[in-house]
């Protein structure tokens, strides 16, 4: 988990309201992921960015939008938190080998409940 | 359709024996396929990749193969310990692609 946090860590919320969840490194790496993690599904890709300002829909976007205004901070917002969302965010950052492979790094994970 | 299939079922060995997890996948041409380690309640930490034309690579008590023709990963940890106990990620790599398809992982139980 160095070089990559979380915020909040846990977090409880009620069906309808906005969530941001934050992610936070301090590697410089050019590409950061939003995953979610369920019983059963494995990590999916939500959203993903190639640089500042620079994002693309991975396979389970719906309701869920991103930023990234600098590096180090890629931003995952719920416009209108569901149950459905309820589920464990982790953060990834990646940073191409040169030998074309991109391993990735991730952060400690967010659980969301959304009640 | 594409799609990665990890054993669903934990495997639950003795320690010292060798644990052989599978990656098998579907209409998917991965360059590069790799091995993640997650503990409960963490997140999955990058262990070891291998290019589609190795055919094994080696990483002090794990080794990973990958058979391209078959469509299937097999990682291996020998010796194994009850540290070795998680759960193991296979992912996907496309070739030009900086994104990763993972599977839904094995849980490995290592008993003392």
């Amino acid at each position: 988990d160095a070089g990559i946090t979380q915020s909040p860590r846990h977090k409880v919320t009620e069906t309808g309201t906005p969530v941001t969840l934050r992610c936070h490194q301090t590697e410089n790496h050019r590409y950061m992921y939003w995953y979610r993690q369920d019983p059963g599904h494995g990590l999916r890709l939500i959203h993903y960015s190639y640089g500042v300002k620079d994002t693309d829909k991975g396979e389970v976007s719906d309701g869920y939008s991103v930023s990234r205004s600098k590096t180090e901070d890629f931003l995952l917002t719920l416009e209108s938190a569901t149950s459905s969302q309820t589920s464990v965010y982790f953060c990834a950052i990646s940073e191409g080998t040169g030998f074309g492979s991109y391993e990735q790094y991730f952060g400690p994970g967010t659980r969301l409940t959304v009640t | 359709s594409q799609k990665i299939e990890q054993n669903s079922e934990a495997l639950n060995i003795q320690e010292g024996k060798t644990a052989t997890l599978t990656c098998n996948y579907t209409n998917y041409s991965p360059a590069y396929l790799q091995w993640y380690r997650q503990d409960p309640g963490r997140g999955p930490v990058f262990l070891l990749l291998i290019r589609e034309n190795e055919k094994e690579k080696r990483k002090e008590r794990l080794k990973v193969t990958f058979d391209t023709t078959l469509k299937q990963s097999l990682f291996h940890i020998t010796a194994s310990q009850p540290a070795d106990s998680a759960t193991y990620l296979c992912a996907l790599q496309m070739d030009s692609s900086y994104k990763l398809i993972f599977g839904s992982g094995t849980r490995l139980l290592v008993r003392p």
